[in-house]
């Protein structure tokens, strides 16, 4: 049972260049977010999905675009990336009033 | 607003008990959550609360009053293993039922 897989673990960028971390999930799961977490500040939202073909943005989508084209997959694009994106970025995803499941993680250095 | 407030550090004996508390003003209210995060890894489910009370598993409880907008976590017989981040999580209305997280509270367990 796979759960919840992202794809890059690791990845370096350099200012301006673009970049996807693709989100897979096999729990059938409709909710879908993408969170970053930085030290001292938790995990903030990112953009979310309430199911296949929906998107929406979160607490901090400023520089990111997302695509949810099959439920059980949830992109996340940085078009222009800037240092400031340097974080590790989470996948998680739920059914109603159950608990989220997380990826992996993805190390995303912006120099 | 929403805000969810833990300790950022404690500190424990192998063997003893520890109590790591967790306040919150959110909008909505669809569950309780804890999570555990070693250093470097995806946060994990540990328990649920969405009516005031205890829930005991294992060596884990989490405790929840919903008028107080107060939770606990407290884990009992520690381990070395227990060294971790304990994320505090409400689940709320806004952003999809989206999870808003605390700051988290790294637990270092001593011999």
């Amino acid at each position: 049972n796979a759960g919840v897989t992202q794809t890059p673990k690791f990845r370096v960028l350099k200012t301006g260049q673009s970049m996807t971390l693709l989100c897979a999930q096999d729990m059938n799961h409709e909710y879908m977010y993408w969170y970053r977490q930085d030290p001292g500040m938790g995990l903030r939202l990112i953009h979310y999905s309430v199911g296949e073909g929906t998107t929406a943005k979160g607490e901090v989508p400023d520089g990111y675009n997302v695509s949810r084209l099959k439920k059980q997959n949830f992109l996340l694009g940085l078009e222009s990336a800037a240092p400031s994106q340097t974080s590790v970025y989470f996948c998680a995803s739920a059914m109603g009033y159950t608990e989220a499941f997380f990826g992996q993680g993805t190390r995303l250095t912006v120099v | 607003g929403q805000n969810i407030d833990q300790p950022t550090e404690m500190t424990a004996t192998e063997g003893a008990i520890v109590q790591i508390n967790c306040t919150y003003q959110t909008s909505g209210f669809n569950g309780l959550f804890w999570y555990q995060q070693h250093a470097g890894e995806a946060p994990t489910f540990l328990s649920y609360n969405v009516l005031d009370g205890l829930e005991e598993k294992g060596r884990f409880s989490s405790f929840l009053s919903r008028s107080k907008g107060y939770s606990y976590l407290l884990l009992k017989e520690l381990q070395m293993k227990d060294s971790a981040s304990y994320l505090c999580a409400v689940r709320g209305d806004n952003y999809g039922q989206n999870f808003v997280f605390g700051p988290g509270t790294r637990l270092s367990v001593l011999p």
